[in-house]
């Protein structure tokens, strides 16, 4: 089974923070995504990466980068927190274009 | 821009009966489809993919049936149970997915 994992379930953060969040998947997977979930909005995602060192934006890239040197390691960096960066963060990862994307569990992020 | 729509935004039925779930996309054009569970305060569980070329796929008591010229598609749930209730998610695209916002299904025993 594949499984992708996320560094922390909750987290509190203050404003201005940089915040780090990591997500690992242990299936050799090519593409690696990151969504954030909020009520009234759906699912939106902020950056994926097809390839290692590679990384697209997705729809709302802004105040957010990320950073993937390694093939099994996605992390989304929050480099100034703010308040509306308060979300439910979710990591994906695909074998490959169109093929089915596993999440992880879910970190629950807010700033105060 | 792809927009995808689920409706309802919720549905309750008792045990044992046969869920029907609607997923509707704007751009006809797409890659494949996929179907999700999410339980609360959790990340999505795949249940279903089906590629463009595919009319429908079939995994235990789901099936998922995909046309793509009326920009439709419908995740079928036999004989319910209250382990059902869940959110469910279409998406479609190939890197970039496109969330419908979802149904959250309850079972009532």
């Amino acid at each position: 089974d594949v499984k992708v994992t996320q560094s922390s379930r909750y987290l509190v953060k203050r404003t201005g923070e940089k915040v780090f969040l990591e997500c690992v998947q242990d299936m050799d997977h090519e593409n690696m995504f990151w969504y954030r979930q909020d009520p009234g909005l759906g699912l939106r995602l902020i950056y994926f990466s097809y390839d290692v060192k590679m990384k697209e934006k997705g729809d709302i890239p802004e105040g957010y980068s990320v950073s993937r040197e390694k093939k099994e390691r996605f992390s989304l960096i929050l480099e100034s927190a703010s308040t509306n960066q308060t979300s439910m963060y979710l990591c994906a990862s695909s074998l490959g274009r169109g093929r089915r994307q596993y999440f992880g569990p879910g970190t629950r992020l807010t700033v105060l | 821009k792809q927009e995808v729509t689920q409706i309802p935004a919720a549905l309750s039925v008792p045990e044992g009966e046969n869920l029907v779930l609607n997923c509707s996309f704007t751009d006809s054009a797409i890659y494949n489809l996929q179907w999700f569970r999410q339980d609360p305060g959790k990340g999505l569980t795949s249940l279903l993919l089906i590629q463009s070329s595919q009319r429908e796929q079939t995994s235990g008591r789901l099936n998922a049936s995909l046309d793509k010229s009326s920009g439709r598609s419908t995740l079928y749930i036999a004989a319910s149970q209250p382990g059902d209730s869940a959110t469910y998610l279409c998406a479609v695209g190939d890197y970039k997915l496109s969330f419908g916002a979802g149904t959250t299904v309850t079972v009532r025993a």
